[in-house]
C-alpha cells in the first residue's frame, strides 16, 4: 500500500547550521510532496511543496528535492534559527487516489543555542 | 490570511458518548478532509468528502463514524459510540480543488479524550 519513511525521527543541530531530512515513497503515482511543520498544539502548517514534474525548489532557508528515480525527497533548512524547532512531516499525494496526504513519521528538530 | 478554523479545541468524553467535532472550512474551497494523529504517531487519513459525498474513507473510518456538511460552511466529523482508542487529535483539512498537487491546509485540531 501507499507508505511514506522518513528520516531520522528526531535531529539536534547546532543553531546556524544545516538540517536535512529525508523521506522515500512507495507509491508511483505520487505527484505532489508538501512539507509540514508542527509546533507544540497546533496543526500541521504548510512550509513548502514539490511537484513531481521539478526536482528542486527553494524558498529563503528552506530547500526540497525530489528523485523520481528513486522515490526520494529532503528538505533542507539552512542557517538554522531557534524558531526552526518542531516537528515537520514529509508527505505524499497521488492523482489516482482522493487526493489525500500521506504522511511521514515526523521528525523532531531541536536547534540548539 | 483565510485559514480552517474548528471547534472545540479540547472534548472530553466518556466512553460510549457521541461526539462530534466541527470544522469550518475556508470559504471557497471544496475538497474536505478529516485526519487523527494519536500521541506522538504520524498523521493518518481518515476521509476525504465533496459535492455531499464521501470520495475516500480509511480502514479506520468504519461504522462508528461519520461526517456530513450540514451546511455551507461547516463540516462534520461524528464519533457515535466513543472508545478509548478513539483518544487523539482530529484535524480537519480543505483544499480549493480536487487534484491531488493542490495544497490542502489544515487547522488547528481538536484534541479528543475518552476517559
Amino acid at each position: 500500500g501507499e507508505n511514506v519513511e522518513q528520516h531520522p525521527s528526531t535531529l539536534s543541530v547546532q543553531e546556524g547550521d544545516s538540517a536535512v531530512i529525508k523521506c522515500t515513497y512507495s507509491d508511483s503515482a505520487s505527484n505532489y510532496f508538501p512539507w509540514y511543520k508542527q509546533e507544540l498544539g497546533k496543526g500541521p502548517q504548510l512550509i513548502i511543496d514539490i511537484r513531481s514534474n521539478v526536482g528542486e525548489k527553494k524558498d529563503q532557508r528552506i530547500a526540497v528535492t525530489l528523485n523520481k528515480t528513486a522515490k526520494h525527497f529532503s528538505l533542507h533548512i539552512t542557517e538554522t534559527q531557534p524558531e526552526d524547532s518542531a516537528v515537520y512531516f514529509c508527505a505524499a499525494s497521488s492523482y489516482s487516489s482522493a487526493s489525500k496526504i500521506i504522511f511521514g513519521s515526523g521528525t523532531r528538530l531541536s536547534i540548539r543555542p | 490570511e483565510p485559514e480552517v478554523t474548528q471547534t472545540p479545541s479540547h472534548q472530553v468524553t466518556q466512553m460510549g458518548q457521541e461526539v462530534i467535532l466541527r470544522c469550518v472550512p475556508i470559504s471557497n474551497h471544496l475538497y474536505f478532509y478529516w485526519y487523527r494523529q494519536i500521541l506522538g504517531q504520524k498523521v493518518e487519513f481518515l476521509v476525504s468528502f465533496y459535492n455531499n459525498e464521501i470520495s475516500e474513507k480509511s480502514e479506520i473510518f468504519d461504522d462508528q463514524f461519520s461526517v456530513e456538511r450540514p451546511d455551507g460552511s461547516n463540516f462534520t466529523l461524528k464519533i457515535r459510540s466513543t472508545k478509548l482508542e478513539d483518544s487523539a487529535m482530529y484535524f480537519c483539512a480543505s483544499k480549493i480543488r480536487g487534484q491531488s498537487t493542490d495544497t490542502q491546509y489544515f487547522g488547528p485540531g481538536t484534541r479528543l479524550t475518552v476517559l
